[in-house]
């Protein structure tokens, strides 16, 4: 049971590239997030699916866009990259049930863009 | 103003004290809020969570929920060095429960020292 897992843990692009984030959950969660986390900044949102099938802008959409591939797997890619999305990246998954909800973050992706 | 805030910190305490962690929300109609701890270069991990005005007590960690005043607070007794983390207070907004969108505030960074 490996939790939530995100390929790769370090990347390095330059202004323009275009790259894909992986994650996949194994606790047969259905909603999934994308956070991006900056130095006093705390987590964003970035984009969620509350279940397979369906995804939603959260706070700091722009330049980013996602699959729900299956129960399974969120990507989330970037077309054309700027140094403003040099942040590290944490995808998540949910518990739910009445007060008892927990969000899982995997590892991070931490994402220079020169 | 924020959305949710947190005292700026750095907090220092001695090993032993009592630690106090503070977080307002301005979203009168949030519903649910947890308290995640995130070591340096980790993930976030969620350490409590509270729904209902009060005190919920684990461990040596006790939230406290005000809901008439906006502000949810975490008390740690016996602050041990390992304890040393950035604690992030995070809130699902109304509107938002069936899809667990959590807003952070920007983390407050504690030390423990021996």
């Amino acid at each position: 049971n490996a939790g939530v897992t995100q390929t790769p843990k370090f990347q390095v692009l330059k202004t323009g590239q275009s790259m894909t984030l992986q994650c996949a959950q194994d606790m047969n969660h259905n909603s999934m997030y994308w956070y991006r986390q900056d130095p006093g900044m705390g987590l964003r949102l970035i984009y969620y699916s509350a279940s397979e099938g369906t995804t939603d802008k959260g706070e700091v959409p722009n330049g980013y866009n996602v699959s729900r591939l299956n129960k399974r797997e969120f990507s989330l890619r970037l077309e054309s990259a700027a140094p403003s999305q040099t942040s590290v990246y944490f995808c998540a998954s949910r518990t739910s049930g009445v007060y008892q909800e927990t969000q899982y973050f995997g590892p991070g992706t931490r994402l220079l863009v020169l | 103003q924020k959305e949710v805030e947190q005292n700026s910190g750095p907090l220092s305490v001695p090993e032993g004290a009592i630690a106090s962690l503070n977080c307002t929300y301005s979203d009168r109609g949030s519903q649910s809020f947890f308290w995640y701890r995130q070591y340096s270069g980790k993930s976030p991990e969620l350490i409590m969570s509270i729904y209902s005005n009060g005190d919920k007590e684990d461990g040596r960690f006790t939230a406290q929920l005000n809901k008439a005043s906006q502000y949810v607070s975490l008390l740690i007794r016996d602050s041990q060095p390992s304890d040393s983390a950035t604690y992030l207070c995070a809130v699902v907004r109304a509107g938002g429960t069936s899809y667990g969108k959590l807003t952070f505030g920007q983390g407050t960074i504690l030390t423990v020292h021996p």
